[in-house]
């Protein structure tokens, strides 16, 4: 069945860089975008942006620019997302979701979701 | 402020009928671009729900619907059952500069 399986929770220290990682099974990797949504505790769903995994070209969501980099590994199947100089305010879970549409490419769903992946930020 | 609007709460009886507005504006829902609705059960991932306005993956029990008007669009719940309490996500494309695909604020729903 397609899945996606994020790496464990991360606890980090103001300043450092974390990397998430998200292995897809199930689909050919390379025919669906990926995207990265972000949930800081107690609030709602944020898009962070997509990456398309054919070309590797990643598109940033307004306030997602300069410290977050998404990335692939297409032999394993796996897409990541880093977060460099963290902040308190990076807490949150990251979620990376396969986008598939059928009736225009912006017309477009998040499904299946990863597990998500609880960063923690605190000295 | 999401750009998408949903009530922040909204509750029902086991077996009523409840529905969630998501409101949006001419550079989303208003010109044209599908909806799509999540389950986030507690503690668990976002659930595709609805896709498409109103088209249910497999697996969805048809007690969960989905229709769209002008700007806004609707999730509906009939025969409310104490599973259905989570939190629900309307989504859609913004087609302005504040982004690409945009959320609702999420909507929690309370079985009384």
């Amino acid at each position: 069945q397609v899945q996606l399986v994020q790496s464990g929770s991360e606890l980090k220290k103001p300043g450092a860089s974390v990397k998430v990682s998200c292995k897809a099974s199930g689909y050919t990797f390379t025919s669906y975008a990926m995207n990265w949504v972000r949930q800081a505790p107690g609030q709602g769903l944020e898009w962070m942006g997509w990456i398309n995994t054919n070309t590797g070209n990643p598109t940033y969501a307004q306030g997602f620019t300069g410290r977050f980099v998404f990335s692939l590994d297409t032999s394993v199947s796996t897409a990541y997302l880093q977060i460099s100089s963290l902040k308190a305010e990076d807490t949150a879970v990251y979620y990376c979701a396969r986008y598939d549409f059928w009736s225009g490419y912006s017309n477009g769903w998040f499904d299946p979701w990863g597990q998500g992946t609880l960063v923690t930020v605190s000295s | 402020q999401s750009v998408l609007t949903q009530p922040p709460s909204v509750s029902g009886a086991p077996g009523q009928r409840v529905t969630i507005s998501c409101t949006g504006s001419s550079s989303n829902i208003g010109a044209g671009y599908d909806v799509h609705w999540y389950q986030q059960l507690p503690g668990t991932a976002p659930k595709l729900l609805i896709y498409g306005n109103s088209n249910r993956p497999s697996g969805v029990p048809d007690r969960f619907s989905g229709s769209k008007s002008g700007t806004s669009a609707s999730l509906a719940i009939t025969g409310l059952q104490a599973e259905d309490e989570a939190d629900y996500y309307c989504q859609s494309y913004d087609s302005s500069l504040s982004g690409n695909w945009v959320f609702g604020g999420g909507t929690k729903l309370t079985v009384l």
